[in-house]
């Protein structure tokens, strides 16, 4: 069965450490994503990736880094996390084509405190 | 860029009643709009509820549809009679192109539905 499997599920980090969110994909699919979801602002997507060993900027990467060591697995860094990092992180995964609709994961709450 | 709207943060109706929730877009990418209405359920993660890549064609699922309407740039969400099991959070969302590229989403309905 198709799926996205986030970890953790639930972080609360301090202001100036590091954090990273992992996610695992058993699609085979060549494009990942790590979305950031908050009340008034639906997704917003911060990196995204074609495949292993690339990574890409989205709309909001600011603060943000993304490793994609293999085709399975994305991660999102915060290397000096923030208050206004805190909200939920969604990775997706998905394929090129027309009309291709990306799988998401169960979400990850950040909260940086 | 492309961008989405939903104009309704919130919406409450009775069980058995009918919904629409409102959803235009602008694609200014090159290549063809793709359009995606995702839900969440509480404590739940997004999941795909129907998608049109097809000017002029209908999508449906649960019993929900949606219309890509071209000339009006809308893809309203529609029901016909709720239950309370369709209470979440739903995403209006757009893909432009075939290179299964990123997802451009509205700011999402919250939708109660009184039982």
């Amino acid at each position: 069965e198709a799926a996205v499997t986030q970890s953790p599920r639930n972080k609360v980090a301090v202001t100036g450490g590091k954090v990273t969110l992992s996610c695992n994909q058993t699609n085979n699919h060549n494009n990942m994503y790590w979305y950031r979801q908050d009340t008034g602002h639906g997704l917003r997507l911060i990196h995204y990736s074609y495949g292993a060993g690339s990574t890409e900027k989205g709309d909001i990467p600011d603060g943000y880094k993304a490793s994609r060591p293999s085709q399975e697995n994305f991660s999102l860094i915060l290397e000096l996390a923030t208050p206004s990092q805190t909200s939920v992180y969604f990775c997706a995964s998905g394929d090129k084509g027309q009309g291709e609709a990306p799988l998401f994961g169960e979400g990850t709450r950040l909260s940086v405190l | 860029g492309d961008s989405v709207t939903q104009t309704e943060g919130q919406v409450t109706v009775s069980e058995s009643k009918s919904l629409i929730i409102n959803c235009t877009y602008s694609a200014t990418s090159i290549g063809y709009p793709n359009l995606f209405w995702y839900v969440r359920y509480p404590g739940e993660g997004l999941q795909l509820l129907l998608k049109v890549i097809t000017a002029g064609q209908k999508g449906s699922s649960r019993g929900f549809e949606a219309t890509y309407n071209k000339e009006a740039t809308s893809f309203h969400l529609q029901k016909a009679s709720v239950q309370e099991s369709d209470s979440a959070v739903y995403y209006c969302a757009l893909s432009v192109g075939n290179m299964g590229y990123k997802l451009t989403f509205g700011t999402g309905t919250s939708l109660l539905v009184d039982p």
